[in-house]
């Protein structure tokens, strides 16, 4: 069966730190990987998905980037954080060609 | 480019009452709809989708949700709710074509009183 691993789970950071947050998948090929920001009274705003190796599509220009250097990995990253990147980090996957997604359990990024 | 409205930010209801949670989407193509939720200190999982055929669409614990294309709306329903419901729900869409993702709604948090 497929399994979706991030971390790390919570994380707290110095303004003007960087930041790397990981995510794989188990049991599957070619995933469709994506990354969301979930924060209060705003719901889930997708930041970045990617449909293969190197293919990021970026969503909200902001202070945030992504990569995927493996087929089931996808990493979110920053060179210096901001007070406004603390928030609940999601990654996704989900079945190249298909909608359906199956969420990890999430980052919690402070940022101080 | 698709958007979502859910009209409710907080919802307050007693165990058995009805529920009823509006969801509006803009996008003028085919879309994919779905429901998820997260119970607290769970994973968001999915409760529903609606891809194509019977617009009324049914979903894990007695939840369903019923897509009217005319009004850009899927709403969703559930006749008596248990204290166990008790979680934040979100409307979400995806247009049905190459090079998209899903989109969420800001959430609706249930709270349901025993």
């Amino acid at each position: 069966s497929q399994t979706i691993h991030q971390w790390p789970a919570t994380l707290v950071q110095p303004v003007g730190s960087p930041l790397s947050l990981e995510c794989t998948v188990e049991g599957t090929s070619n995933p469709n990987l994506y990354w969301y920001r979930q924060a209060a009274g705003r719901g889930l705003q997708l930041l970045f998905y990617s449909v293969g190796i190197g293919q990021i599509s970026s969503e909200v220009p902001q202070n945030l980037s992504a990569s995927r250097p493996q087929d089931r990995q996808f990493i979110l990253s920053s060179k210096k954080l901001l007070l406004s990147d603390s928030g609940f980090y999601l990654c996704a996957w989900s079945v190249s060609g298909a909608n359906v997604l199956t969420f990890g359990a999430g980052s919690r990024l402070t940022v101080l | 480019a698709q958007s979502v409205s859910q009209h409710n930010h907080h919802v307050i209801l007693s165990e058995a009452a009805s529920l009823e949670l509006g969801c509006n989407y803009s996008y003028g193509g085919t879309v994919n709809l779905f429901w998820y939720v997260q119970y607290p200190g769970q994973h968001l999982q999915l409760l529903l989708k609606y891809f194509s055929g019977d617009p009324l669409v049914k979903g894990i614990k007695g939840f369903e949700a019923e897509f009217i294309k005319s009004k850009f709306s899927f709403n969703l329903r559930k006749p008596s709710v248990q204290w166990s419901d008790t979680a934040e729900y979100f409307c979400a869409v995806i247009a049905n074509q190459a090079g998209t993702a899903l989109i969420f709604g800001k959430g609706t948090t249930l709270s349901v009183s025993s």
